[in-house]
């Protein structure tokens, strides 16, 4: 079965640079998701998207961020880089609009690792 | 605020023992979840349990609920040392989708 696709897998960037990450959800998934896992810490919801319209924001940056385009892929765009920006991003998708499925399953992608020097 | 606490953070076992995990949590939720990490990966979703629920099972899993205790436990049976990871809990509630994990608990699972 087709899972989420994140690329790329490994990034390494300056302080200050810009960076983009590229999301594929799985196919007919209507909602992406954005998660940034710091070493040895919990994932934290940054943003999502229904439909291609932002629907949740939670701990992001206001130099972050996200959009979700019409073949429903997201890309999360991130600028003056800090080295604390270091960490797992991971997106997530699933289904909400599904009629009598249970909601809230999110299917992860195996994650970015930025690394910012 | 963290909406989900992991019990303990860190739980070393021999294979075949049987592992049970606890998480709590603070507001009110539409439904708890269970994921699985393995060092630096990707989160695989093991198991979800609606509110109205109280115990539901998959496989080698056992997923429990307390909704008066807003706490949920996990119990992995004769674990195997490929169910070395890290397990967190997640929940969603209100009208929003998005997970708000715990801290995690790391299982180790000694042959």
């Amino acid at each position: 079965a087709a899972g989420v696709i994140q690329s790329p897998r490994h990034l390494i960037k300056e302080k200050r640079e810009t960076a983009t990450l590229k999301c594929y959800p799985i196919p007919r998934h209507d909602t992406v998701y954005w998660y940034q896992q710091g070493p040895g810490q919990d994932p934290q919801f940054l943003i999502s998207f229904y439909e291609k319209m932002q629907s949740d924001k939670g701990s992001i940056p206001d130099r972050f961020s996200a959009q979700q385009f019409s073949d429903y892929h997201s890309e999360l765009n991130m600028s003056s880089l800090e080295l604390g920006d270091s960490a797992l991003y991971f997106c997530a998708s699933s289904f909400r609009a599904r009629a009598g499925a249970w909601m809230g399953t999110q299917y992860f992608g195996p994650g970015t690792r930025l690394l910012v020097l | 605020s963290q909406q989900g606490e992991e019990d303990p953070q860190a739980l070393s076992i021999q294979e075949g023992e049987n592992a049970t995990m606890n998480c709590s949590y603070k507001t009110s939720i539409n439904n708890l979840q269970w994921y699985r990490q393995n060092s630096g990966r990707g989160l695989v979703h093991l198991i979800l349990i609606r509110s109205n629920e109280r115990e539901k099972h998959s496989g080698r899993l056992r997923v429990t609920l307390d909704t008066s205790k807003k706490s949920s436990s996990l119990l992995i049976t004769a674990s195997r040392a490929a169910d070395t990871a890290s397990y967190f809990c997640a929940t969603t509630g209100g009208s929003n989708y998005k997970l708000t994990f715990g801290k995690g608990t790391l299982l180790t699972v000694n042959p």
